[in-house]
């Protein structure tokens, strides 16, 4: 099985301010077919399902914001939030898709202050 | 518009059965593979059963594998998922999401085992 590390588990900032979540796989999520990597990043706002924010792991997903970046390849992979607003309050997870059992990071609470 | 709607949660003992569905709309059910995935309360997110768009393809998380089963009626556009032998720890918000890549998802419904 493929395990997805993420960090921090959580972080509180200011609005405005620019955050970083990693994620690291402990197997290359790159395929040589597409060259592709099935990396996803999701955002669950309280009392809300999850959200794709990013697929690829750097393509948007339609109507997401510009502040959300996903970057990295092979096996580091990090979710950048730039300008921070008060409505990106929630929990961020990563997702492998890579192969089966599917597997998500353990989550990081983004706080605001 | 993409919809995801599931149902049959509730309150069930240890050791009996229940079948979840998920009702699509707004895309062409027939050509997507469809997903499950859970949330303990306060947890994070568990992937739980894969099926390919055809029911070719079928895949399970360890840790209900002999237990549960997807299956999917794609004249009702309706995803499935039966339960049985449940356990406390199989207590969690259960959702289904679309495709690999888990683009949309439903709001979920609520599995409590308990006694």
């Amino acid at each position: 099985d493929i395990v997805m590390t993420q960090s921090p588990f959580s972080l509180a900032v200011s609005e405005g301010e620019m955050v970083t979540i990693n994620c690291k796989s402990s197997q290359s999520l790159l395929s040589s077919g597409n060259q592709k990597n099935y990396l996803a990043w999701y955002q669950q706002k309280p009392g809300q399902s999850p959200k794709l924010l990013i697929y690829y792991a750097s393509t948007r997903q339609s109507g997401v914001p510009d502040r959300f970046i996903g970057s990295g390849s092979g096996t580091d992979f990090t979710l950048t939030i730039s300008d921070v607003q008060a409505e990106d309050l929630a929990d961020y997870y990563c997702l492998q898709h890579y192969s089966y059992p599917l597997t998500f990071g353990s989550g990081t609470k983004l706080e605001i202050k | 518009e993409v919809q995801l709607v599931e149902s049959g949660g509730g309150l069930v003992q240890p050791g009996r059965s229940l079948k979840l569905s998920c009702l699509a709309s707004g895309f062409t059910f027939s050509n997507y593979g469809m997903n499950w995935i859970r949330q303990a309360p306060g947890k994070g997110l568990e992937w739980v059963a894969s099926i390919s768009s055809s029911s070719s393809y079928i895949y399970y998380a360890d840790t209900v594998k002999g237990r549960f089963t997807i299956s999917r009626d794609n004249a009702k556009n309706t995803l499935y998922l039966q339960m049985t032998s449940l356990r406390s720890e199989d207590t969690a918000l259960y959702y289904c999401a679309r495709r690999g890549g888990l683009d949309f998802w439903g709001p979920g419904t609520m599995v409590t085992v308990s006694s």
